[in-house]
């Protein structure tokens, strides 16, 4: 357990649903990074959060949003989603100070 | 655009020798690259860090090393054993402490 926690760890849906993914950091981080992961582009940078606040985004579609929670708990929201959106989800979370990224388990997210 | 490149989709090596991976970058200037391990199905696990700065790194078997120069990372696994087959990923970051990550080598150590 690497102290990330990620919620759900799979999760199936239909073409043009939304879906909720969560996540909680580590005890004491206050950063939150989410990434997708599919098998064709590798580990994509989605968005940052810190201490409640979004403080940098990559390559984020419209149809996601993300925020984070004065618990520090995080938030990706996905709508409309496609056939394409199909991946693992991962968040990470970063010590105050550290560099090295935690990561958690991730969410396995399928649309049929 | 930013680019980073690790040669060798796959590797496969033996048992007790030294694998070596490398990362190239482009078009960027990191103040920090790190190393991940990564299982199937399974979050990205931290390794090792090193500053632009700083030339090589140890931690147990593994070194990397950081030629700013050539934009170049190596990674070592010195004997190597079958539980260090994975995926391993190159990650860059400037200041902001973002990643960019690399498509990652998947090494694989034959007993």
């Amino acid at each position: 357990d690497s102290g990330v926690t990620q919620t759900p760890k799979h999760l199936i849906t239909a073409t043009g649903q939304r879906v909720t993914l969560r996540c909680s950091p580590r005890s004491g981080d206050l950063s939150v990074y989410w990434y997708q992961q599919s098998l064709d582009q590798g580990l994509q940078f989605l968005i940052q959060y810190y201490n409640g606040e979004e403080r940098a985004k990559g390559n984020i579609l419209e149809r996601f949003s993300a925020q984070q929670f004065p618990d520090l708990h995080s938030e990706l929201n996905l709508s409309s989603l496609e056939l394409g959106d199909s991946a693992l989800y991962f968040c990470a979370s970063v010590a105050p100070y550290g560099y090295g990224y935690t990561f958690g388990s991730g969410t396995r997210l399928t649309v049929v | 655009s930013q680019k980073i490149e690790q040669n060798s989709e796959a590797l496969n090596i033996q048992e007790g020798k030294t694998a070596t991976l490398t990362c190239n970058y482009t078009n960027y200037s990191p103040a920090y690259l790190q190393w991940y391990r990564q299982d199937p199905g399974r979050g990205p696990v931290f390794l090792l860090l090193i500053r632009e700065n700083e030339k090589e790194k140890r931690k147990e078997r593994l070194k990397v090393t950081f030629d700013t120069t050539l934009k170049q990372s190596l990674f070592h696994i010195t004997a190597s054993q079958p539980a260090d087959s994975a995926t391993y990923l190159c990650a860059v970051s400037g200041s902001a402490r973002q990643l960019t990550f690399g498509s990652g080598t998947q090494l694989t150590v034959l007993p």
